[in-house]
Protein backbone atom coordinates (compact mmCIF):
# COMPACT_ATOMS: atom_id res chain seq x y z
CA UNK A 1 0.00 0.00 0.00
CA UNK A 2 1.00 3.65 -0.70
CA UNK A 3 3.07 5.62 1.95
CA UNK A 4 6.64 6.95 3.22
CA UNK A 5 8.97 4.64 4.54
CA UNK A 6 11.97 5.88 6.78
CA UNK A 7 14.40 3.58 7.81
CA UNK A 8 16.13 2.40 9.74
CA UNK A 9 14.02 2.74 13.06
CA UNK A 10 16.68 3.58 15.62
CA UNK A 11 20.41 4.57 14.54
CA UNK A 12 23.21 4.92 16.52
CA UNK A 13 26.16 6.74 15.51
CA UNK A 14 29.94 7.53 16.81
CA UNK A 15 30.98 10.49 16.75
CA UNK A 16 32.56 11.94 13.96
CA UNK A 17 31.51 9.37 11.69
CA UNK A 18 28.69 9.94 8.56
CA UNK A 19 25.62 8.26 8.74
CA UNK A 20 22.48 8.48 6.16
CA UNK A 21 18.81 8.03 6.54
CA UNK A 22 16.23 6.63 4.11
CA UNK A 23 13.28 7.96 2.58
CA UNK A 24 11.07 6.26 0.10
CA UNK A 25 8.13 7.17 -0.91
CA UNK A 26 5.38 5.75 -3.41
CA UNK A 27 2.74 8.34 -3.75
CA UNK A 28 4.02 9.67 -6.65
CA UNK A 29 4.85 12.82 -4.63
CA UNK A 30 6.99 15.66 -6.46
CA UNK A 31 8.23 17.48 -2.87
CA UNK A 32 9.73 15.96 -0.28
CA UNK A 33 11.46 17.55 3.04
CA UNK A 34 12.94 16.42 5.73
CA UNK A 35 12.62 17.97 9.30
CA UNK A 36 14.37 17.26 12.89
CA UNK A 37 12.46 17.28 16.41
CA UNK A 38 13.93 18.27 19.56
CA UNK A 39 11.74 18.01 22.69
CA UNK A 40 9.97 21.11 23.20
CA UNK A 41 11.37 22.45 20.20
CA UNK A 42 9.21 21.14 17.76
CA UNK A 43 9.44 20.15 13.87
CA UNK A 44 12.54 22.33 12.32
CA UNK A 45 13.21 22.16 8.66
CA UNK A 46 16.57 20.62 7.26
CA UNK A 47 16.17 20.72 3.68
CA UNK A 48 12.96 20.23 0.65
CA UNK A 49 12.88 19.31 -2.40
CA UNK A 50 10.26 20.14 -5.17
CA UNK A 51 11.77 18.18 -8.12
CA UNK A 52 14.01 15.66 -9.08
CA UNK A 53 17.69 16.69 -8.80
CA UNK A 54 17.08 19.86 -6.96
CA UNK A 55 17.20 20.41 -3.44
CA UNK A 56 16.81 23.63 -0.96
CA UNK A 57 18.40 24.83 2.54
CA UNK A 58 16.07 24.80 5.22
CA UNK A 59 16.23 26.61 8.30
CA UNK A 60 19.21 24.33 9.78
CA UNK A 61 20.99 22.81 7.12
CA UNK A 62 24.32 23.14 8.52
CA UNK A 63 25.79 19.50 9.48
CA UNK A 64 23.65 17.98 6.53
CA UNK A 65 23.49 16.84 3.15
CA UNK A 66 20.71 15.30 1.02
CA UNK A 67 19.99 14.37 -2.82
CA UNK A 68 17.22 14.05 -4.89
CA UNK A 69 18.18 11.51 -8.15
CA UNK A 70 14.91 9.98 -8.01
CA UNK A 71 11.58 11.27 -7.01
CA UNK A 72 10.84 8.57 -4.87
CA UNK A 73 13.64 8.79 -2.48
CA UNK A 74 15.63 11.67 -0.39
CA UNK A 75 18.25 10.09 1.70
CA UNK A 76 19.54 12.35 4.37
CA UNK A 77 23.18 12.17 5.55
CA UNK A 78 24.61 13.49 8.85
CA UNK A 79 28.17 14.25 8.83
CA UNK A 80 30.77 14.49 11.49
CA UNK A 81 30.30 18.19 11.01
CA UNK A 82 26.40 18.40 12.82
CA UNK A 83 28.03 18.94 16.43
CA UNK A 84 24.65 17.84 17.96
CA UNK A 85 22.74 15.21 16.29
CA UNK A 86 20.96 13.59 18.49
CA UNK A 87 17.33 13.90 17.67
CA UNK A 88 13.84 12.59 16.24
CA UNK A 89 14.23 12.55 12.29
CA UNK A 90 10.98 12.87 9.67
CA UNK A 91 10.64 12.92 6.21
CA UNK A 92 7.86 14.22 4.64
CA UNK A 93 6.40 14.80 0.83
CA UNK A 94 3.56 16.23 -0.59
CA UNK A 95 2.16 16.91 -4.38
CA UNK A 96 3.58 20.28 -3.89
CA UNK A 97 2.08 23.27 -3.90
CA UNK A 98 -1.20 23.76 -1.68
CA UNK A 99 -1.51 19.95 -0.88
CA UNK A 100 -1.91 17.86 1.50
CA UNK A 101 1.87 16.69 3.14
CA UNK A 102 2.24 12.95 4.64
CA UNK A 103 5.24 11.81 6.88
CA UNK A 104 6.65 8.65 7.70
CA UNK A 105 7.33 7.06 11.24
CA UNK A 106 11.13 8.98 11.56
CA UNK A 107 14.03 7.77 12.03
CA UNK A 108 15.43 8.20 15.90
CA UNK A 109 19.34 9.17 16.10
CA UNK A 110 21.73 8.70 19.46
CA UNK A 111 25.07 9.49 19.03
CA UNK A 112 27.42 7.09 21.39
CA UNK B 1 10.21 34.90 8.47
CA UNK B 2 7.00 33.38 9.21
CA UNK B 3 6.38 32.07 12.88
CA UNK B 4 3.82 29.42 14.05
CA UNK B 5 2.49 29.45 17.68
CA UNK B 6 0.54 27.24 19.10
CA UNK B 7 -1.46 27.75 22.54
CA UNK B 8 -1.45 26.42 25.23
CA UNK B 9 1.96 23.86 25.34
CA UNK B 10 -0.17 21.14 27.66
CA UNK B 11 -3.66 20.58 28.37
CA UNK B 12 -5.72 18.16 30.34
CA UNK B 13 -9.51 17.79 30.35
CA UNK B 14 -11.73 14.93 31.78
CA UNK B 15 -13.14 12.72 29.00
CA UNK B 16 -15.91 13.87 27.39
CA UNK B 17 -15.54 17.26 27.48
CA UNK B 18 -15.60 19.89 23.96
CA UNK B 19 -12.31 21.38 23.61
CA UNK B 20 -10.33 23.41 21.31
CA UNK B 21 -6.62 24.12 20.60
CA UNK B 22 -4.69 27.30 19.06
CA UNK B 23 -2.13 28.43 16.34
CA UNK B 24 -1.85 31.60 15.22
CA UNK B 25 0.71 32.52 12.38
CA UNK B 26 2.57 36.06 11.96
CA UNK B 27 2.51 35.95 8.00
CA UNK B 28 -1.02 35.80 6.17
CA UNK B 29 -0.04 34.78 2.76
CA UNK B 30 -0.17 30.65 2.91
CA UNK B 31 -1.71 28.28 0.96
CA UNK B 32 -3.28 26.12 3.52
CA UNK B 33 -3.02 25.10 6.77
CA UNK B 34 -2.86 21.79 8.23
CA UNK B 35 -3.60 19.74 11.75
CA UNK B 36 -1.37 16.74 12.81
CA UNK B 37 -1.57 13.96 15.66
CA UNK B 38 1.90 12.66 16.69
CA UNK B 39 1.40 10.17 19.11
CA UNK B 40 4.59 9.52 21.38
CA UNK B 41 7.64 8.11 18.96
CA UNK B 42 5.54 7.92 15.88
CA UNK B 43 5.12 10.22 12.95
CA UNK B 44 2.43 12.59 12.26
CA UNK B 45 -0.94 12.19 11.12
CA UNK B 46 -2.71 14.45 8.64
CA UNK B 47 -6.02 15.57 10.84
CA UNK B 48 -7.59 18.37 8.39
CA UNK B 49 -6.00 20.04 5.46
CA UNK B 50 -7.43 23.83 5.31
CA UNK B 51 -6.67 25.50 2.30
CA UNK B 52 -6.79 29.35 2.16
CA UNK B 53 -9.83 30.05 0.37
CA UNK B 54 -11.64 27.62 3.36
CA UNK B 55 -13.24 28.61 6.54
CA UNK B 56 -13.17 25.61 8.04
CA UNK B 57 -12.95 21.84 7.29
CA UNK B 58 -14.84 19.43 9.44
CA UNK B 59 -13.86 15.19 9.98
CA UNK B 60 -15.50 13.48 12.38
CA UNK B 61 -15.65 14.95 15.97
CA UNK B 62 -12.45 17.46 14.57
CA UNK B 63 -13.58 20.79 12.99
CA UNK B 64 -10.95 23.12 11.77
CA UNK B 65 -11.46 26.82 11.06
CA UNK B 66 -9.14 29.36 9.47
CA UNK B 67 -9.29 33.24 9.53
CA UNK B 68 -5.96 33.94 7.64
CA UNK B 69 -6.44 38.11 7.86
CA UNK B 70 -5.91 37.59 11.57
CA UNK B 71 -3.52 34.81 11.32
CA UNK B 72 -5.10 32.34 13.43
CA UNK B 73 -6.82 28.69 13.54
CA UNK B 74 -8.43 26.66 16.24
CA UNK B 75 -9.18 22.86 16.15
CA UNK B 76 -12.30 21.99 18.08
CA UNK B 77 -12.36 18.49 19.42
CA UNK B 78 -15.96 17.70 20.37
CA UNK B 79 -16.80 14.73 22.95
CA UNK B 80 -13.08 14.19 24.05
CA UNK B 81 -11.72 10.60 24.18
CA UNK B 82 -9.24 9.32 26.12
CA UNK B 83 -7.94 7.78 22.51
CA UNK B 84 -7.09 11.89 21.80
CA UNK B 85 -4.55 11.89 24.15
CA UNK B 86 -1.60 13.29 22.09
CA UNK B 87 0.48 16.03 20.76
CA UNK B 88 -1.22 18.39 18.11
CA UNK B 89 0.48 20.08 15.73
CA UNK B 90 -0.25 23.11 13.42
CA UNK B 91 1.12 23.67 10.15
CA UNK B 92 1.32 26.46 7.42
CA UNK B 93 2.58 26.20 3.74
CA UNK B 94 3.57 28.52 1.03
CA UNK B 95 3.77 25.78 -1.28
CA UNK B 96 7.23 25.17 -0.94
CA UNK B 97 8.27 25.80 2.49
CA UNK B 98 6.09 23.91 5.74
CA UNK B 99 6.66 25.68 9.06
CA UNK B 100 5.40 24.00 11.89
CA UNK B 101 4.39 25.44 15.85
CA UNK B 102 5.39 23.76 18.60
CA UNK B 103 2.60 21.77 19.32
CA UNK B 104 -0.18 21.08 22.10
CA UNK B 105 0.70 18.24 24.20
CA UNK B 106 -3.49 17.08 25.34
CA UNK B 107 -4.52 14.73 27.98
CA UNK B 108 -7.88 13.18 28.12
CA UNK B 109 -8.15 12.27 31.80
CA UNK B 110 -10.27 9.07 31.75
Amino acid sequence: DGGITQSPKYLFRKEGQNVTLSCEQNLNHDAMYWYRQDPGQGLRLIYYSQIVNDFQKGDIAEGYSVSREKKESFPLTVTSAQKNPTAFYLCASSMGGNTEAFFGQGTRLTVV
Amino acid sequence: KQEVTQIPAALSVPEGENLVLNCSFTDSAIYNLQWFRQDPGKGLTSLLLIQSSQREQTSGRLNASLDKSSGRSTLYIAASQPGDSATYLCAVSRGDKIIFGKGTRLHILP
